[in-house]
């Protein structure tokens, strides 16, 4: 079955790094997306992983490992206002257009 | 600016009634989404259309209805045979296939 995983909440420190963990079983794998949605607003994107490996965006980064079903999100040098949800997704083929969503990580940041 | 623009932001429904969440983009954009998002639960695929006059069932199409007949439109209907409307709804939209969604700022929808 298709079944993407997250931590519920997290909470970190202004300043802090925090480490945001994704892993999937789907069908099939075409690349996987990082959303960050503030409460009531809406998703916007952050990232795009579809190779192996680190991407490096600011104080975002992404990493993909497609052998483990495995990526995570890094936040560097916290911010207030980086406290959000982060969705992680998964598309599973390279024809579709369907997206598979997880329930998202609660992130709470504290001065 | 382009961007996504849903309307409105709160609606409410009463018993037996249809609502229509109106959802339009001018980023020309050829394919647009309808996601509903519930506390708990990741976003899930209502309907989409990657091309006017042509869409799709997503994985929960029971009890909407959706249509496309302009390019810049997408208007979602939740029926009365949606027997649990109340939750978030989102719309999208993508410039080319595989690339990155473009959501709008959703619209909350209750049952009175």
């Amino acid at each position: 079955g298709q079944n993407i995983d997250q931590p519920t909440e997290m909470t970190a420190t202004e300043g802090a790094i925090v480490q945001i963990n994704c892993t999937y079983q789907t069908s099939g794998f075409n690349g996987l997306f990082w959303y960050q949605q503030h409460a009531g607003e809406a998703p916007t994107f952050l990232s795009y992983n579809v190779l192996d490996g680190l991407e490096e965006k600011g104080r975002f980064s992404s990493f993909l490992s497609r052998s483990k079903g495995y990526s995570y999100l890094l936040l560097k040098e916290l911010q207030m206002k980086d406290s959000a949800s982060y969705l992680c997704a998964v598309r599973e083929s390279y024809n579709t257009d369907k997206l598979i969503f997880g329930t998202g990580t609660r992130l709470q940041v504290f001065p | 600016d382009g961007g996504i623009t849903q309307s409105p932001k709160y609606l409410f429904r009463k018993e037996g009634q249809n609502v229509t969440l109106s959802c339009e983009q001018n980023l020309n954009h050829d394919a647009m989404y309808w996601y509903r998002q519930d506390p708990g639960q990741g976003l899930r695929l209502i309907y989409y259309s990657q091309i006017v006059n042509d869409f799709q069932k997503g994985d929960i199409a029971e009890g909407y209805s959706v249509s496309r007949e302009k390019k810049e439109s997408f208007p979602l209907t939740v029926t009365s045979a949606q027997k649990n409307p109340t939750a978030f709804y989102l719309c999208a939209s993508r410039a080319n296939l595989g690339e990155k969604l473009f959501f709008g700022s959703g619209t909350q929808l209750s049952v009175l």
